[in-house]
């Protein structure tokens, strides 16, 4: 089974911190993504990574960065945490063939205050 | 801007009772359709990955129907169970270089008991 792993299940930073949320995926997957979930608006993409190295915006990358040095691993950065950004982020990992799914982690609760 | 929506937003259903819900996307483009089940403290789950116009899949009392040329796919549960209860996703795959899903907003189900 597909283990994708999130550091913490809830987090509670201040304004202008700077926050790193951690994931790690056990199967060799080449695709590894970071979404955030606000009631009403479904998952958001922020960033995603097809190779190590290689990082993708999604379609709200603004006030994240990302880092991806080695395969099983990918760090979402808030470079300096505000308000707007206390949500419910999700992990994902996934195999670059079509008819694949994506495997999602628990999920981080961030609070900032 | 690519939209995927999800209709309708929350459905509440009596325990036995059947029901569905939809999503529709966009009709050109297509290269897959994801449906994952996101139950409350859990991770989100693959339910089905269709490819295919005319596609049917089933697992267990749930199943699918996908139809790409008019650009919708229907989500049927039959003899709803209380564990049933979560929120249906479903994502339009996207091919851009990499790959990526956007996501509809979800269908919230809550099964009364």
């Amino acid at each position: 089974d597909v283990k994708v792993t999130q550091s913490s299940r809830y987090l509670v930073k201040r304004t202008g911190e700077k926050v790193f949320l951690e994931c790690v995926q056990d199967m060799d997957h080449e695709n590894m993504f970071w979404y955030r979930q606000d009631p009403g608006l479904g998952l958001r993409l922020i960033y995603f990574s097809y190779d190590v190295k290689m990082k993708e915006k999604g379609d709200i990358p603004e006030g994240y960065s990302v880092s991806r040095e080695k395969k099983e691993r990918f760090s979402l950065i808030l470079e300096s945490a505000s308000t707007n950004q206390t949500s419910m982020y999700l992990c994902a990992s996934s195999l670059t063939r079509q008819g694949k799914p994506q495997h999602f982690g628990d999920g981080t609760r961030l609070s900032i205050l | 801007i690519l939209n995927v929506e999800q209709s309708p937003q929350s459905l509440h259903v009596q325990e036995g009772d059947s029901t569905n819900f939809t999503c529709s996307f966009p009709s050109s483009n297509f290269y897959a359709l994801h449906w994952y089940r996101w139950e409350t403290a859990k991770s989100p789950e693959a339910l089905f990955v269709m490819t295919l116009n005319g596609d049917e899949k089933k697992k267990g009392r749930i199943s699918a129907t996908l139809n790409t040329k008019e650009g919708y796919s229907y989500l049927y549960i039959k003899g709803s169970q209380p564990e049933d209860s979560a929120t249906y996703l479903c994502a339009f795959l996207v091919i851009q270089g990499a790959q990526k899903l956007v996501f509809g907003q979800g269908t919230r189900l809550t099964i009364n008991p």
